[in-house]
């Protein structure tokens, strides 16, 4: 069964910095793309950022392109996001996000429960 | 990037009624549309995609259809577990975008 898990949220002032973790398992992850979405509180899903499987291509959404930053470790079985210079409107539920492929073919298969993330001063 | 207007954003229907929403992307997309389905405090799921697609396990009352610009998403008899919100998300490019969201509610 496939399980990603993510930590690593909570509050933090605006300009600061937070690294968010999705732990996976039940499959192997360096066969497959894997993306961060997120969720404003009462709001819709947006796409944050994306990795294919061997790091090669990484995509940002234009709202988070050079402060934040996603990387994996597929030895350790996780995915990384860095996400600095939060600012207020980066309050979200973070999601992890599993593709059904290699490369970024931007599918989201498979999600975990969320971590929040709460920029305010 | 390629914006999704998904209407109606919300609606309110009775059990056995069927249910549909619609979603207009600002580009043509072919078939690269999925449909998500987001119960209350849950995580998204993918139930249909290539506009049309099943993804094995989810209910056949569920189904999509469109090409282009223009898709279809349709319960075909509501059910109380079917509460939830609904989005659509191109991956035309890789500029992914989602629909804002149908809320599916229980008249």
């Amino acid at each position: 069964e496939v399980q990603l898990v993510e930590s690593g949220g909570g509050l933090v002032r605006p300009g600061g910095s937070l690294r968010l973790s999705c732990a996976t398992s039940g499959f192997m992850l360096e066969n497959y793309a894997m993306y961060w979405v997120r969720q404003a509180p009462g709001k819709g899903l947006e796409w944050v950022s994306g990795i294919s499987w061997n790091s090669g291509t990484r995509e940002y959404a234009d709202s988070v392109r050079g402060r934040f930053t996603i990387s994996r470790d597929n030895a350790k079985n996780s995915v990384y996001l860095q996400m600095n210079s939060l600012r207020e409107e980066d309050t979200a539920f973070y999601y992890c996000s599993k593709d059904v492929a290699l490369g970024l073919r931007g599918w989201f298969d498979s999600w975990g429960q969320g971590t929040l993330v709460a920029v305010s001063s | 990037d390629i914006q999704m207007t998904q209407s109606p954003s919300s609606l309110s229907a009775s059990v056995g009624d069927r249910v549909t929403i619609t979603c207009q992307a600002s580009q043509d997309i072919d078939k690269s549309l999925n449909w998500y389905q987001q119960k209350p405090g849950k995580a998204p799921k993918l139930l249909i995609y290539d506009a049309s697609t099943l993804k094995t396990g989810v209910p056949s009352r569920f189904s999509g259809s469109g090409s282009g610009t223009d898709f279809t998403f349709t319960i075909s008899s509501l059910q109380p577990e079917d509460i939830a919100t609904y989005y659509c998300q191109q991956f035309h490019n890789l500029r992914l975008t989602f629909g804002g969201g149908a809320k599916v509610e229980i008249k």
